[in-house]
C-alpha cells in the first residue's frame, strides 16, 4: 500500500516569495508522479507529470523534482502570486493503474 | 472538447434511496476512476476501470457499484444510501502509458452528495 505524506499541511507566504511544497511516499517502485492543484469547490487540475527517469519537470513558474530512492518529491513555485492560492496534492502510483493522493498542502499567498 | 463531465452536480438523498452518478469523457481514455473526497481528507479510490467491460475495486468500494459498457461512460451506482456516503465524488480519466501506468489525469468538477 502506498502512503503519501505532504508537509506542511498549510502554508501562508507573502506575494512574490519562492516556496517549496514537500511530498513523501512509502513505495518507491514508481514510474511517474503527478502534482495537482485544487481550488475550493472545484475538481483537480493536473499541473505536472514527472517521470522517474526525468528527475525534474518544469511548467512556467512551477518545477517538480522526484527522488525515487528517498521516496520524495518537491514542487517549487517561483515568484508566488495570489492566484496560486489553492490546495496542492501529489499523487504517486499505487500498483500500475491507480494513483494514491496525499491530503495536500493548502497554500495562501498574501497580497 | 468537454473533457470529463459529471452529473448531477448536487443531490440530496434520503437514507435507503438509490441513485446513479453519471460520468462521461470524450478524450478516448481507456482508464477511468471514481474517487470520493471527505472534508480535510485526501481522495479515496472507490472503483476504477482500465477499459470497457473491465472494472476493479479501489480502497472504499462498499456500498457502490460500477459498470463500463463503453469507453466513454463510467456510471457509479449508490445502493441503499447511508449518511456515511455524504461526500464529494470525483470522476477522472487518463490514457495509459508505459507498463500500464496512468498518464495525466483529467478530473470532472465533482458531484456533491448529501444523505439525510
Amino acid at each position: 500500500k502506498q502512503e503519501v505524506t505532504q508537509i506542511p499541511a498549510a502554508l501562508s507566504v507573502p506575494e512574490g516569495e519562492n516556496l517549496v511544497l514537500n511530498c513523501s511516499f512509502t513505495d518507491s517502485a514508481i514510474y511517474n508522479l503527478q502534482w495537482f492543484r485544487q481550488d475550493p469547490g472545484k475538481g483537480l487540475t493536473s499541473l505536472l507529470l514527472i517521470q522517474s527517469s526525468q528527475r525534474e519537470q518544469t511548467s512556467g513558474r512551477l518545477n517538480a523534482s522526484l527522488d525515487k530512492s528517498s521516496g520524495r518529491s518537491t514542487l517549487y513555485i517561483a515568484a508566488s502570486q495570489p492566484g496560486d492560492s489553492a490546495t496542492y496534492l501529489c499523487a504517486p502510483p499505487f500498483g500500475n493503474e491507480k494513483l494514491t493522493f496525499g491530503t495536500g498542502t493548502r497554500l495562501t499567498i498574501i497580497p | 472538447n468537454a473533457g470529463v463531465t459529471q452529473t448531477p452536480k448536487f443531490r440530496i438523498l434520503k437514507i435507503g434511496q438509490s441513485m446513479t452518478l453519471q460520468c462521461a469523457q470524450d478524450m478516448n481514455h481507456n482508464y477511468m476512476y471514481w474517487y470520493r473526497q471527505d472534508p480535510g481528507m485526501g481522495l479515496k479510490l472507490i472503483y476504477y476501470s482500465v477499459g470497457a467491460g473491465i472494472t476493479d475495486k479501489g480502497e472504499v468500494p462498499n456500498g457502490y457499484n460500477v459498470s463500463r459498457s463503453t469507453t466513454e461512460d463510467f456510471p457509479l451506482r449508490l445502493e441503499l444510501a447511508a449518511p456515511s456516503q455524504t461526500s464529494v465524488y470525483f470522476c477522472a480519466s487518463s490514457s495509459s502509458r508505459d507498463w500500464g501506468y496512468p498518464g495525466e489525469l483529467f478530473f470532472g468538477e465533482g458531484s456533491r452528495l448529501t444523505v439525510l
